[in-house]
């Protein structure tokens, strides 16, 4: 059983569509994550959801609009594609331990490579 | 804010050579410290972890030691192996309840047989 998944694995579009990134958790995780991997692997936070509640929201063009509809589903739709969007979306999970007690782990999904042409 | 700081790659290896991975952080609080390996065509997934100054995490040969003295949680191997292939990530986690994670620019390692 995959612990996080994300669908599609592999996603080609034209500029201006606008399209989805579907992420489901089977973990029990409280949170949940979007990062956004480009060509060099940098990896850069984008939104990060707890209990369906948006806690993180890094500068990002508001195109791109994360939607929780429970803690074990997070979804990004990204409107009008630009060529720059073009990367690899990684969804990903955690659980905060108690203050002090432990360390917050993540669990990265296999990531969602979106090619704008 | 928080950040880390990792060396640049590529780093090219012959198997059985000794592995260093630099990796120095900036934290106003008491931070949790992570290593995260990526596996071609794969999602980050964790190697070793320390949640506090002078702990040492470890797993699969790897070793990391927490250094508050010197902001540090340097990668080691003694003997790499082809497999250990990947883009290697230092990460850093707050504390508390706050459940940001701040990834590094990752190291790409490659070792040759």
């Amino acid at each position: 059983d995959t612990a996080v998944s994300q669908t599609p694995k592999y996603l080609v579009t034209q500029m201006g569509n606008d399209k989805s990134i579907k992420c489901e958790q089977n973990l029990g995780h409280d949170t949940m994550y979007w990062y956004k991997q480009d060509s060099k692997k940098f990896l850069k936070i984008m939104f990060s959801y707890n209990n369906k509640e948006l806690i993180i929201n890094e500068t990002v063009p508001n195109r791109f609009s994360p939607k929780s509809p429970d803690k074990a589903h997070l979804n990004l739709h990204i409107n009008s594609l630009e060529l720059g969007d073009s990367a690899v979306y990684f969804c990903a999970s955690s659980q905060v331990f108690p203050s002090g007690s432990g360390a917050n782990v993540l669990t990265f999904g296999a990531g969602s490579r979106l090619t704008v042409l | 804010g928080d950040s880390v700081t990792q060396m640049e790659g590529p780093v090219t290896l012959s198997e059985e050579a000794f592995l260093t991975i630099n990796c120095t952080y900036t934290a106003t609080g008491y931070p949790s410290l992570f290593w995260y390996v990526q596996y071609p065509g794969e999602g980050l997934q964790l190697l070793l972890k320390a949640t506090k100054a002078d702990d040492k995490g470890s797993n699969k040969g790897f070793e990391a030691t927490y250094r508050k003295e010197t902001t540090s949680f340097h990668l080691e191997k003694g003997s790499v192996q082809v497999s250990d292939s990947a883009v290697y990530f230092c990460a850093l986690s707050p504390g508390g309840n706050n459940n940001d994670m701040r990834f590094g620019a990752g190291t790409r390692l490659t070792v040759k047989p």
